[in-house]
């Protein structure tokens, strides 16, 4: 079984300022690991992902998150928000089997302000 | 690509009414897709398993009989609300993934559902 931890529910921040929404997971085998975006109103969208090779992942909108197996993270990073990356943020994991169900953490709602 | 599709976005209905909800894959196969309920400012939980042209796997504390599931091709599953209430109101999520042991599931936009 796996479970999933945001520390934070919300994250306030100014525009231009750096981020980091932190994950982490606990799982008795390896793992994938998965960051999705929801706007408001709107379903899940995949903003990036490890699955094996270089711990450092990014998206092509800026953010980018390392996979730390000793420390059992995956933080969210981007070194300048946008007012447009106003949303809600969900870690999520899954095991790197045939059955591969996702468990996700509670969300990040990141509020950007101008 | 890799776009799911869900239908209706919203709907209002009458409680002891029943709704159906449907998730395409419009451009992909998908031999499993995944239903979750999300409630307001609460994260996703996953429903059942449909898989095409089995029994979906529901989760424990999911009442097989309320909530059916029905994944009849490789584009189309729906997810019927029998006998709906106020207390099913929420948002509904599908997920597709194209073959088992694929690691990415590609989401839906939702569906809202407001029972009255």
């Amino acid at each position: 079984a796996q479970s999933v931890t945001q520390l934070d529910s919300q994250v306030p921040v100014f525009e231009e300022a750096p981020v980091e929404l932190r994950c982490n997971y606990s799982s008795s085998v390896s793992v994938y690991l998965f960051w999705y975006v929801q706007y408001p109103n709107q379903g899940l969208q995949l903003l990036l992902k490890y699955l094996s090779g270089s711990t450092l992942v990014e998206s092509i909108n800026g953010f980018d998150a390392e996979f730390n197996k000793s420390q059992t993270s995956f933080h969210l990073r981007k070194p300048s928000v946008h007012i447009s990356d106003t949303a809600e943020y969900f870690c999520a994991v899954s095991g790197n089997n045939a059955g591969n169900m996702l468990t996700f953490g509670g969300g990040t709602r990141l509020m950007v302000k101008p | 690509g890799a776009v799911v599709s869900q239908h209706p976005s919203r709907v209002i209905c009458k409680s002891g009414t029943s709704v159906k909800i449907e998730c395409r894959s419009l451009d992909f196969q998908a031999t499993t897709m995944f239903w979750y309920r999300q409630f307001p400012k609460k994260s996703l939980m996953l429903m059942a398993t449909s898989n095409e042209g089995s029994k979906a796997t529901y989760e424990q504390g999911v009442e097989k009989d309320k909530f059916l599931i029905n994944h009849a091709s490789l584009t189309l599953s729906t997810l019927t609300v029998t006998s709906a209430h106020p207390e099913d109101s929420s948002f509904y999520i599908c997920s597709a993934r194209v073959r088992p042991g694929q690691e990415t599931q590609y989401f839906g936009p939702g569906t809202r559902l407001l029972v009255l």
